[in-house]
């Protein structure tokens, strides 16, 4: 198994562009999830997903957008970046609600906007 | 006021020391904690969860205080592998499926 897999790892982008960030996971996991990771803030969750079809706002969703059309994929769009969207990012899932199983995070993606 | 803290640090200890982390959280529906280890340009790792009766691995003990809504991480015999940041994290459910995450304490063990 490969895990939880993020693309790209690093990423430059100009303020007003859009992206997608990737998140692929193969282990048939329910729960996945979106953090923002930022010196002296900590992880902070942006969205997050219970099953295919289902997904909720954590605790910084504004600015970003997803969609879970398979178990396997959670892409984040950025759709008007913006330079206080410079951040790694992680994506993260679970076999089950994080309460009940190890939550497994990818290797993260950073990204800088100009 | 965030969800889940706990002291940023740095703790620099020398190798062999005893060293302990508290975080406290405000959500008293939260229904279950764990600490994370993350290593620098790393993702985070789950270290160990946090049982209520409290819970040992190693030379690793968590401890959760319900009552006072804190937990808190115990490592004894620090080794300079051990040097990382430690992330606690608060689980809260009815409806709201979220992990949330204190902001970290970053450990450096010294020879």
């Amino acid at each position: 198994n490969a895990g939880v897999t993020q693309t790209p790892k690093f990423q430059v982008l100009k303020t007003g562009q859009s992206m997608t960030l990737q998140c692929a996971q193969d282990m048939n996991h329910e729960y996945m999830s979106w953090y923002r990771q930022d010196p002296g803030m900590g992880l902070r969750l942006i969205h997050y997903s219970v099953g295919a079809g289902i997904t909720d706002q954590g605790e910084v969703p504004n600015g970003y957008n997803v969609s879970r059309s398979t178990t396997e994929d959670f892409p984040l769009r950025l759709l008007s970046a913006a330079p206080s969207q410079t951040s790694v990012y992680f994506c993260a899932s679970s076999s089950r609600l994080p309460a009940q199983e190890t939550q497994y995070f990818g290797p993260g993606t950073r990204l800088l906007v100009l | 006021r965030k969800e889940v803290e706990q002291d940023p640090g740095p703790f620099n200890v020398p190798e062999g020391a005893t060293v302990a982390f508290n975080c406290t959280y405000s959500n008293s529906a939260s229904q279950s904690f764990f600490w994370y280890r993350q290593d620098c340009r790393k993702e985070p790792k789950l270290l160990m969860s946090v049982y209520s009766s409290g819970n040992e691995d190693g030379r690793f003990t968590a401890q959760l205080n319900r009552a006072s809504q804190y937990i808190s991480l115990l490592i004894r015999d620090s080794k300079l592998s051990d040097s990382a940041t430690y992330l606690c994290a608060a689980f809260s459910g009815a409806g709201s499926y979220q992990l949330t995450f204190g902001k970290g304490t970053k450990l450096s063990v010294i020879p």
